[in-house]
């Protein structure tokens, strides 16, 4: 079946380092990919997605790269601040209209002044 | 304006006891779904709805879990009896601005239970 696998050990950076989040999926097919955020105390929302084979996703600074040759969809971004603190989760669909959304299990990220 | 508003926010409770959670999309949008969000894990779909019907509840444990959604708007989750391992967030969703196909999920605020 689909499944999403993310790096689950917390990551801890200093604010303005580089990061980076591991995402790899199963699926068949041509899924959807999502990167989705939770701020302390705040609902999960949706950070970027990509549709397709090479499509690049970006919002508030985040990006990520639809793989579909490693089967990846890594997050990343150049320089983190402290409002960054929260979890990430990568997350699929697949193609038809009622299939789920399958989430990985969440990467914690803590950004210190 | 799309919105999903949640009740309660917290709820503890005793194992074998009952616990019911509220859920209603603002916007009224036709597809419903609720989470499961265990502490540490990702969230798991428990139940689809297309308006009052089911889609998919093939992970919701049946035998203690219902839920139903009348007149195709509100909705309401129920344990009965709760389990320690029922502690969770759960969380209703609604489809985002574009639409069922592309996967987007608007999310409420959830509803935190705690079973001692």
């Amino acid at each position: 079946g689909n499944s999403v696998t993310q790096m689950e050990r917390p990551v801890t950076l200093s604010e303005e380092a580089f990061l980076t989040i591991n995402c790899t999926y199963t699926a068949t097919g041509y899924p959807s990919l999502f990167w989705y955020v939770q701020y302390p105390g705040e609902g999960l929302q949706l950070l970027l997605k990509a549709t397709k084979a090479d499509d690049k996703g970006s919002n508030k600074g985040f990006e990520a790269t639809y793989r579909k040759e490693t089967t990846s969809f890594h997050l990343e971004k150049g320089s983190v601040q402290v409002s960054d603190s929260a979890v990430y989760f990568c997350a699929l669909k697949a193609r038809t209209s009622y299939d789920k959304v399958i989430f990985g299990p969440g990467t914690s990220l803590s950004v210190i002044p | 304006e799309a919105g999903v508003a949640q009740s309660p926010r917290y709820k503890i409770i005793e194992k074998r006891q009952s616990v019911a959670f509220w859920c209603n999309p603002i916007s009224g949008h036709a597809t419903l779904y609720w989470y499961q969000q265990i502490l540490g894990q990702g969230p798991k779909l428990l139940i689809q709805f297309q308006n009052n019907g089911v889609v998919d509840d093939s992970q919701l444990p049946k035998d203690r879990f219902s839920a139903e959604r009348l007149k195709g708007v509100d909705s309401t989750l129920k344990i009965q009896p709760a389990k320690l391992e029922d502690s969770a967030v759960y969380l209703c969703a609604i489809p985002g601005t574009g639409g069922l196909n592309t996967g987007e999920l608007f999310f409420g605020e959830g509803s935190r239970l705690t079973v001692l």
